[in-house]
């Protein structure tokens, strides 16, 4: 069974800073993966994916993730926040179809 | 392009009631996924319908149920609603005519509380 492990629960960092949130996945068959962010009473928005190619994949807002398979892992990374990316991400997979399971989230805090 | 939308975005409602939630995807999408999100258990997919028939189903109780419609609009109902079901009821909206997608589009969703 598929399942996915977001290892911190909360990521605080300063503005302009470098961030990464890291995210590890389990699955028996190849997969696609996903970063969404959730803002506080809004539903998902995706940042990014990787369905196949090239293993660094660029999103919305600067961020990117690299994908590695050896490791199972898809960090989310960006090189310089902002206040405005204070919100919560979830990392995704899923084997081929449209179901997702989602990790349990990693809340980004980013201070002035 | 609208994105999704979802009625109503505010419910209260009493345990043993029903309640039906609606779903309207992106134009053009066929297929309409239902995910539950909760403090204690994240998020958890429910079921997703393509083109009326549901094409995969997550692991909760009988009493949660959905349906599709022609114009791809999708609605879910929760019988016989206990307190843990109180939750923000998430829809996506996917695969437009004539590809294959796995980019999923969220509604704001239904914030659910059961007293």
């Amino acid at each position: 069974a598929q399942s996915v492990t977001q290892l911190d629960s909360q990521v605080p960092v300063f503005e302009e800073a470098p961030v990464e949130l890291r995210c590890n996945y389990s699955s028996s068959v190849s997969v696609y993966l996903f970063w969404y962010v959730q803002y506080p009473n809004q539903g998902l928005q995706l940042l990014l994916k990787y369905l196949s190619g090239s293993t660094l994949v660029k999103g919305i807002n600067g961020f990117e993730a690299e994908f590695n398979k050896s490791q199972t892992s898809f960090h989310l990374r960006k090189p310089s926040v902002h206040i405005s990316d204070t919100a919560e991400y979830f990392c995704a997979v899923s084997e081929k179809t449209d179901k997702l399971i989602f990790g349990t989230g990693t809340r980004l805090q980013v201070f002035p | 392009k609208a994105g999704v939308t979802q009625t109503p975005r505010y419910l209260i409602k009493t345990r043993g009631q029903q309640v039906t939630l609606s779903c309207s995807p992106i134009s053009g999408h066929r297929s309409v996924s239902w995910y539950q999100q909760t403090p204690g258990q994240g998020l958890q997919f429910l079921f997703e319908y393509f083109s009326e028939t549901q094409r995969n189903k997550g692991n909760f109780p009988g009493r949660f149920s959905g349906r599709q419609f022609s114009n791809s609009r999708s609605e879910m109902n929760v019988s016989t609603l206990e307190l843990g079901d109180s939750a923000l009821y998430l829809c996506a909206s996917s695969t437009p005519s004539g590809t294959v997608s796995y980019e999923q589009y969220f509604g704001p969703g239904t914030r659910l509380t059961v007293t």
